[in-house]
């Protein structure tokens, strides 16, 4: 099963910020909170990740709150291209034997960007 | 950037015959992924490989089978394909603890 809570669906206007929310209550110390996304017809594209602390790269953001139950990516300037399903994985780091190299994937958040 | 070549966007079989789909990435990965996507199910693994000739089940691998010879490309084989393995197949590959990188897929329709 999934460790990951998202709502199934958002929508944010163009040029607006869209703030993707992801429940992950049960996870573990040593285990990373990554954010991929799926365009239409095309494999997931990898977003970022992060540990405890904030991270932010040319694409997103990411806020992990204190507790780490929980996350938000933020894309700060949507536009029509970024329109897909969004979504948020927990897993360990370093890919050991046996199930640390497998992800676990949800449903994601089908994400509209509305001109 | 990472290039991960699935060999065919579209595929169509009938029931019985025997399926290859291939994949290959260009950065020396050490694993690889196969995984199947169905509306409602999301992505679900079937086999993955972190060697040359290495393999391990995921969570639905009955009726696939996998081969690894050279570390850049990975098969995924149904060894008689069925109605119920038309999907979508995607597969992945991954360097060390770096996220995995995916290809455009593969829609596989059996009749």
């Amino acid at each position: 099963d999934a460790k990951t809570t998202q709502p199934p669906s958002m929508d944010c206007a163009e040029g607006r910020a869209a703030n993707l929310p992801c429940n992950h209550s049960t996870i573990s110390r040593n285990e990373y909170v990554y954010w991929y996304r799926q365009i239409h017809s095309q494999g997931p594209q990898y977003i970022i990740h992060g540990l405890k602390n904030n991270e932010t790269n040319e694409m997103a953001s990411l806020i992990i709150t204190e507790d780490r139950k929980s996350s938000t990516l933020i894309l700060p300037h949507a536009t029509l291209r970024d329109t897909a399903v969004y979504y948020c994985i927990v897993r360990v780091g370093l890919y050991n034997a046996g199930n640390n190299r497998k992800l676990i994937w949800g449903l994601g958040t089908s994400l509209a960007v509305n001109p | 950037d990472v290039k991960v070549t699935q060999s065919s966007r579209y595929l169509v079989k009938r029931t019985g015959e025997k399926v290859f789909l291939e994949c290959v990435q260009d950065m020396d990965h050490e694993n690889m992924f196969w995984y199947r996507q169905d509306p409602g199910l999301g992505l679900r693994l079937i086999y993955f490989s972190y060697d040359v000739k290495m393999k391990e089940k995921g969570d639905i691998p009955e009726g696939y089978s996998v081969s690894r010879e050279k570390k850049e490309r990975f098969s995924l084989i149904l060894e008689s394909a069925s109605t119920n393995q038309t999907s979508m197949y995607l597969c992945a590959s991954v360097l060390g603890n770096q996220p995995q990188h995916f290809g455009d897929g593969t829609r596989l329709s059996i009749l």
